[in-house]
């Protein structure tokens, strides 16, 4: 059974660009959620999809987006990057409500 | 609002020692808490989840207690080895919403 898969592993980009990151949960989950880790804040929750639909959204500007398509797969969205954007950010996806959570191995961005 | 606290923030023992990893949490209102595992750069690796109606969890050399009355959780690990070196994350589930709050983090070393 595949895991959660994260899309690139690595990326490198220059403040004020934009960026797409992506999660394909694991089958049959519909639930996905994502994270943002830093050294500072540690994992801080970004938001959650579940059926197409953003469920919970957490304490972070309108420049962080995301979306959920018909087959659970999610993207998240980052626009006018900025030095403190440099982070691993986590994908993590659940069947429904109380299962837990299965986490990706998160996409490393690092701004420049 | 939801805090989640881990102490110690590092530890480092002998290989073959048994020991405890503490998590506490501020509103007891839960519904599930998981422990993770987080090697140096790598993503999520769920160990245990606990519901919030049952008291432990075990898997292996593992055992997670819940205490919802006190806000606390301990993470047992037996006869430990150096492959279990690595830092490990305690995350409240809350009821209604599927955001997950993490402490801060275990960074556990075992010498061999």
């Amino acid at each position: 059974k595949a895991g959660v898969t994260q899309t690139p592993r690595y990326l490198i980009k220059t403040r004020g660009q934009q960026v797409t990151l992506s999660c394909s949960p694991i089958s049959g989950h519909r639930s996905v959620s994502w994270y943002q880790q830093t050294p500072g804040q540690g994992l801080q929750f970004l938001f959650e999809y579940f059926s197409e639909t953003q469920r919970n959204k957490g304490n972070f500007p309108g420049r962080f987006s995301g979306r959920q398509f018909s087959n659970s797969r999610s993207e998240m969205n980052v626009s006018t990057l900025e030095l403190g954007d440099s982070a691993l950010y986590l994908c993590a996806s659940s069947p429904r409500t109380g299962n837990g959570y299965t986490f990706g191995s998160g996409t490393r961005l690092t701004v420049v | 609002k939801q805090e989640v606290t881990q102490i110690p923030a590092a530890l480092s023992v002998p290989e073959g020692e048994n020991l405890v990893l503490n998590c506490s949490f501020t509103d007891s209102a839960i519904y599930n808490l998981q422990w993770f595992r987080q090697d140096p750069g790598k993503g999520l690796t769920s160990l245990l989840l606990i519901q919030s109606s049952q008291r432990e969890q075990t898997s292996g050399r593992l055992n997670a207690s819940l205490d919802k009355s006190s806000g606390r959780s301990t993470l047992y690990i037996a006869a430990s080895q150096p492959g279990d070196s690595a830092t490990y994350l305690c995350a409240v589930g809350q009821g209604g919403s599927e955001k997950l709050v993490f402490g801060k983090g275990t960074k556990l070393t075992v010498n061999p």
